[in-house]
Order: structure tokens, then C-alpha cells, then sequence
């Protein structure tokens, strides 16, 4: 199994970018991808998900990038996406992609696998 | 949101030393709870799912406890392998939410 982020980098206060989880090993379809971030010297804070086409993709946010943040995926392409808008320096952080189940009902639901994260800085 | 106060952030102790980290969510989550290594450089790694369940591989001198709103993780006998922060993380509600983290070091 292997998540691999990529499209980070710097931009400015008010700008866009567009990250992507390219995903192999597992049947991506099947799976909620999850977006986690750590700003340096911080915790872990999770972003949001995208769970799978039987659960009609849906997505759910933190509050802080609700608005601004969309996450979408490709199954063709076994790849899910962030696209981040107005940005804000407290956004600058390595972001993860990781995995879910799309039901955590029965329990035993914990993010298995991760990649090794990208990073953004906004520049003021 | 369900807020996890985690403690200590921080603690130094011996090779051989008991180990315990404490999670307080702010409201309850069952035992939707699991606990991450996160050692240096490395993607985090579950060690306890469901509040006491130990992951499959993880050697059991990891454990852990508790229900509703207050948690324990314990290392039995610290090693020098175990240097990493240990992260607790509710599933109960969205939006998911981790403790802020407690960095184990070797005296």
C-alpha cells in the first residue's frame, strides 16, 4: 500500500494550489481518503475527507477550510485531490494523505496508512 | 467539535521506566478512540485502536485504557525504540480531532 502527495510548495497569501494523493496497493475505490496537516512545531489536525462513490463522495471539513478547501478524487486514476483557495499563512503545514473506512460504526477505524506529506507555505 | 486534552506534552523518562499518557475528550466518545507512534521522520502508526485494543505487530508492553471521556495509554517498560510522540484521536464525531501530542524521551 502507498499514498504519495505531491503539489506543494510556496504561494502567496490569497493564492490557490491543488495537491494530489496518487494511491496504489488497495482498491482506492473502496476507500474514504482522509487529508491530515501538521504546522511546524504542532499537532496533527485533520482537514477533511472524501469517502467513496457508494457513499456518493461525500465530504465533510474542518471548520477553518470549510469554504475554501475541496477535496475530490479520481478512481480512474486511483488519485484524490486539494484543491486549497485563499489561503492563509496559518495554512502553511506538511499535508498528509491517509485512509479511512467509509464506515466507522463497528469500530476498529484508524487511519492505517499514510504518505510522507507535501509541504505549503503561504508567504505573507 | 470534541476537543482531547492530552497530558503531559512532554516527559523525560528512564529505560525500563511505566509510562502513562492520559486523553480527556470533552464529551463522550465510547471507545472510539485510538492512540499513533509518531517517531521522527516517520508516517504516524497506530498502536491502540478502540481505546484498548492493541494492533496487530505492536509489541504489549503498549496498552491501553478507559471509556466515555478519559483515556490511558501506557508503555510497561520504555525502550529506546519508543522515542517518539504518541498521539490520541476520537472518531466519535466529525470533525476528527487529535490530542495536541506528548513527545516521550530517554533520561
Amino acid at each position: 500500500v502507498q499514498l504519495e502527495e505531491s503539489g506543494g510548495g510556496l504561494v502567496q497569501r490569497g493564492g490557490s494550489l491543488k495537491l494530489s494523493c496518487a494511491a496504489s496497493g488497495f482498491t482506492f475505490s473502496g476507500s474514504a481518503i482522509h487529508w491530515v496537516r501538521q504546522a511546524s512545531g504542532k499537532g496533527l489536525e485533520w482537514v477533511g475527507r472524501i469517502k467513496n462513490k457508494a457513499n456518493s463522495y461525500a465530504t465533510a471539513y474542518t471548520a477553518s477550510v470549510r469554504g475554501r478547501f475541496t477535496i475530490s478524487r479520481d478512481d480512474s486514476k486511483n488519485t484524490a485531490f486539494l484543491q486549497m483557495n485563499s489561503l492563509k499563512t496559518e495554512d502553511t503545514a506538511v499535508y498528509y494523505c491517509t485512509r479511512l473506512p467509509n464506515s466507522c460504526s463497528g469500530g476498529r477505524c484508524y487511519f492505517d496508512y499514510w504518505g510522507h506529506g507535501t509541504l505549503v507555505t503561504v508567504a505573507s | 467539535d470534541i476537543q482531547m486534552t492530552q497530558s503531559p506534552s512532554s516527559l523525560s523518562a528512564s529505560v525500563g521506566d511505566r509510562v502513562t499518557i492520559t486523553c480527556q475528550a470533552s464529551q463522550d466518545i465510547k471507545y472510539y478512540l485510538n492512540w499513533y507512534q509518531r517517531q521522527p521522520g516517520k508516517a504516524p502508526k497506530v498502536l491502540i485502536y478502540d481505546a484498548s485494543n492493541l494492533e496487530t505487530g505492536v509489541p504489549s508492553r503498549f496498552s491501553g485504557s478507559g471509556s466515555g471521556t478519559y483515556f490511558t495509554f501506557t508503555i510497561s517498560s520504555l525502550q529506546p525504540e519508543d522515542i517518539a510522540t504518541y498521539y490520541c484521536q476520537q472518531y466519535d464525531d466529525l470533525p476528527l480531532t487529535f490530542g495536541g501530542g506528548t513527545k516521550v524521551e530517554i533520561k
